[in-house]
Order: structure tokens, then sequence, then C-alpha cells
């Protein structure tokens, strides 16, 4: 099975604290992005990458920014962390075969800025 | 930006009852339907997905039924169960573009025992 890990589930910060968010993959997929949930507004997309150092913007990268620098493994970074982004954050993989639709979630890491 | 509207927000269901979560979208590109199921503490996972060639797909107790010109599609769960009780989200995706898959809003679905 396709696992997804986020290495934080809870976080608590300050404004303006620089937040790193760690997500690895162990399926060896193409494209992994980032998402974040909120009540009422779905899924919403905030980066996806889909190769090594490859990086797109979503619907939201605002205040945001990614690094993958290796295949399994992609980052999501707040550079100074305000109380807008106190949210559930999503990371997701999926095979490089589009059309499919199938992401493959981790389990959440829930943020909130002080 | 594309929308998929999905309705209702909450639904509460007597078990053993369908529970029907409904969905409309925009782009008539888009060609692949995928529902995910979402239990609290979890992320999302693919429940059943559905192509625009057919009108209705079934897996157990879950059925998509789609209406191509309507440009409507919506989710049936027959003889709710507790375990059913989860957040639904319905999507909408075009071929080639893995990375604009749109989410619906979900829908907070509860079964009373």
């Amino acid at each position: 099975d396709v696992k997804v890990t986020q290495s934080s589930r809870y976080l608590v910060k300050r404004t303006g604290e620089k937040v790193f968010l760690e997500c690895v993959q162990d399926m060896d997929h193409e494209n992994m992005f980032w998402y974040r949930q909120d009540p009422g507004l779905g899924l919403r997309l905030i980066y996806f990458s889909y190769d090594v150092k490859m990086k797109e913007k979503g619907d939201i990268p605002e205040g945001y920014s990614v690094s993958r620098e290796k295949k399994e493994r992609f980052s999501l970074i707040l550079e100074s962390a305000s109380t807008n982004q106190t949210s559930m954050y999503l990371c997701a993989s999926s095979r490089v075969t589009s059309g499919t639709g199938e992401l493959f979630f981790g389990e959440g890491s829930r943020l909130t800025v002080l | 930006q594309q929308q998929v509207k999905q309705s209702p927000q909450s639904l509460i269901v007597q078990k053993g009852g369908i529970s029907i979560i409904n969905c409309a979208y925009e782009n008539t590109a888009f060609d692949y339907f995928p529902w995910y199921q979402q239990f609290p503490g979890k992320g999302p996972a693919l429940l059943i997905a559905i192509r625009p060639d057919v009108s209705e797909k079934k897996e157990g107790r879950f059925t998509i039924s789609f209406n191509k010109s309507a440009k409507q599609f919506s989710l049936h769960i027959m003889d709710s169960q507790p375990g059913d009780s989860a957040t639904y989200f319905c999507a909408s995706e075009g071929y080639s573009s893995a990375s604009k898959i749109i989410f619906g809003s979900g829908t907070r679905l509860s079964i009373r025992p």
C-alpha cells in the first residue's frame, strides 16, 4: 500500500515564525501535492511538484513555498506564519499517469498560529 | 476558477437509509469524477470514481450516478451504516491534468444508529 507520511500531526506556532511541514511517500510517485483543508472550502491546492526540484503554484500559493530535493520528500514552508494560515494541511502523491485522479493522502498536519 | 459545487454541507441519515450527496461541475473538459471519503483524523481516500462514458457505477453499497447533459453527479450510499459516518468530497479532473483536480466543499455525513 502507498504510504504518505506527514511527520508533524499537530503544531502550534507564533505569528512570524518560520514553519516547515514535511511529507514523505514510499511508492516512487512522480507527483506530490500540498493541500489546505478548511471547513466549507474543501481542499485547495497550494503547490504541486511533478519532479524533483520542479514545482508549480496551485490555487492559493501566497504565503507559502515548497521544496522537493528528493523524489520521495516534499516540504511546505511558511516563511512567516500568520493567523490566517491556521488550518489542516494535507500532503498527497500520485502516479505520473494523469487522468486517474487517484491521490494518496497523508493524515494531515494541523497547524495553529497564535 | 472552475468550480465543483457540492451539496448538502451536512447530512444526517438513519441507519439503513439512503444517503445522497450531489455535485455539479462547470467544465465540460472534465472526464474523471472521483469521490473521496475522509474519516476524522485521517486523510481523504479514494472511494469510487466514474468516467462520463457511463451513467452509473456501483461498488457494493456505493453508487455514482452521472448525468453528463446536466453536468451533475451524485453519490448514493445504500443501507447506510454508522461506519459510513465521514466527510465526503466529490472532485472533477480533466485528462492530462492530474494537478488540476477540483474538489467540492465536502459533505459531513452522520449515520444515526
